[in-house]
């Protein structure tokens, strides 16, 4: 079991460049979100989606957009990076109940220069 | 709109001695609450969760949490620590009837000293 799959691990962007950031899971999670992690600032609600086909923003979904074409995949697009997205984003999902808790991707750290 | 407020951004304790990390929470309806912690480099790994029923719950590593309603508190401790257990802690909520959101605390790191 892969459980959250998230690449790249690293990535340097230009300002005004785009990317986007995988996640896929072998779980069968209805529900999956994107965070971001800053320092100091604990970890930020980007968007989520609780099936394939639906999806709705969180706290800071400014300057980035999601898709869930399938129940594995939510990748997040960044559309003309800009510096202040530099971060640690995090990938989650669970099944359509919090008993087992998130199940948590390691992290793509994006630097955008 | 629910909230968490970690009241210590740094915990520096000795091997060995009892740590406490600090949650406060705030939210209009019934809660369910989480400790995450992070290792360097990592992802986020559950320590333990209050869904409902007893108040303490235990968790992995030794950790244990108390549950309390009135005091909107979740507060983390260990009798003992370990070198190994210096991470980053989170506490998170999220309330029931929302799309399992989850909303962080700003992170407590817990430094072990020898």
């Amino acid at each position: 079991n892969a459980g959250v799959t998230q690449t790249p691990k690293f990535r340097i962007l230009k300002i005004g460049q785009s990317m986007t950031l995988q996640c896929t899971q072998d779980m069968n999670h209805n529900y999956m979100y994107w965070y971001r992690q800053d320092p100091g600032m604990g970890l930020k609600l980007i968007y989520y989606s609780v099936g394939a086909g639906i999806t709705d923003k969180g706290e800071v979904p400014n300057g980035y957009n999601v898709s869930r074409s399938t129940t594995e995949d939510f990748p997040l697009r960044l559309e003309l990076a800009a510096p202040s997205q530099t971060s640690v984003y995090f990938c989650a999902s669970i099944t359509g109940t919090l008993n087992y808790g998130y199940t948590f991707g390691s992290g793509t750290r994006l630097t955008v220069v | 709109a629910q909230s968490v407020t970690q009241l210590d951004s740094q915990v520096p304790v000795f091997e060995e001695a009892p740590v406490e990390l600090r949650c406060n929470y705030s939210s209009s309806v019934s809660v369910y609450l989480f400790w995450y912690v992070q290792y360097p480099n990592q992802g986020l790994q559950l320590l333990l969760k209050y869904l409902s029923g007893s108040t303490l719950v235990k968790g992995i590593n030794g950790f244990e949490a108390e549950f309390n309603k009135s005091q909107t508190s979740f507060h983390l401790r260990k009798p003992s620590v370990h070198i190994s257990d210096t991470a980053e802690y989170f506490c998170a909520v999220s309330s029931s009837g929302s799309a399992r959101q989850l909303t962080f605390g700003s992170g407590t790191q817990l430094t072990v000293l020898p």
